[in-house]
């Protein structure tokens, strides 16, 4: 199975940062990569597929990017609408595998 | 207007059964890839099974947590996608999700707790 190492776990952010979460799969996965975002009740929110295309609604800020097996998500100058858990996907090859989350908290 | 509805969900013993149901529209359902991911009170996200459409032999795959004891179907004349699940344990106590793709159109989610 691959798997999808998430970090950091929890963050804290200002509205003048640029905040990356990263994940690391344990093999190539050839951008098979969604990154998610979920707010309290709510079902997760696609923000970005193939590693680095924008999902359709999704504001600019947000961006994906790659690194070998590393992949990121940046949000730039980010709201506080941006609060959440944020979760990275592989569906490269079954079974498919999320990351464990990572909690961001805009102050 | 995408719309995934799923029901079915409820409080059973272990070693019950439930089938979880998921009504959908506004897309062609006979053309779609089903999922169903599930979210543990711990929040963590487990992709749980899928079936691929009639042109890929309905083909079905499923997490190793759940093989053998969960069944994914689907009926097309009736846009609905459904989880068979048998021999339930109190770790597959979550909120399950059906999703179109694990794209951008996911249900709201039904609760399932198992629990003597």
């Amino acid at each position: 199975d691959i798997q999808m190492t998430q970090s950091p776990a929890s963050l804290s952010a200002s509205l003048e940062e640029i905040v990356t979460i990263t994940c690391k799969a344990s093999q190539g996965i050839d951008d098979y990569l969604s990154w998610y975002q979920q707010k309290p009740g709510k079902s997760p929110q696609l923000l970005i597929y193939d590693a680095t295309s924008l999902a359709d609604g999704v504001p600019s800020r947000f961006s994906g990017s790659r690194s070998g097996t590393q992949y990121s998500l940046k949000i730039s100058r980010p709201q506080v609408d941006d609060s959440g858990i944020y979760y990275c996907l592989q569906s490269y090859s079954t079974p498919y595998t999320f990351g464990a989350g990572t909690k961001l908290e805009l102050k | 207007e995408v719309q995934l509805v799923e029901t079915g969900g409820g409080l059973v013993q272990p070693g019950k059964s439930l089938k979880l149901t998921c009504a959908t529209s506004g897309f062609t359902f006979s053309n779609a890839w089903m999922h169903w991911v599930r979210q543990s009170p711990e929040k963590q996200l487990e992709w749980v099974a899928q079936i691929k459409a009639k042109s890929n032999n309905y083909a079905t795959y499923y997490a190793e947590s759940v093989k053998g004891r969960f069944t994914i179907s689907r009926d097309d004349s009736k846009s609905s996608v459904y989880l068979q699940m048998n021999s339930l344990k109190e770790e597959d106590t979550a909120i399950y999700y059906c999703t179109w793709g694990l794209g951008a159109y996911w249900g709201q989610g039904v609760m399932v707790t198992v629990s003597s």
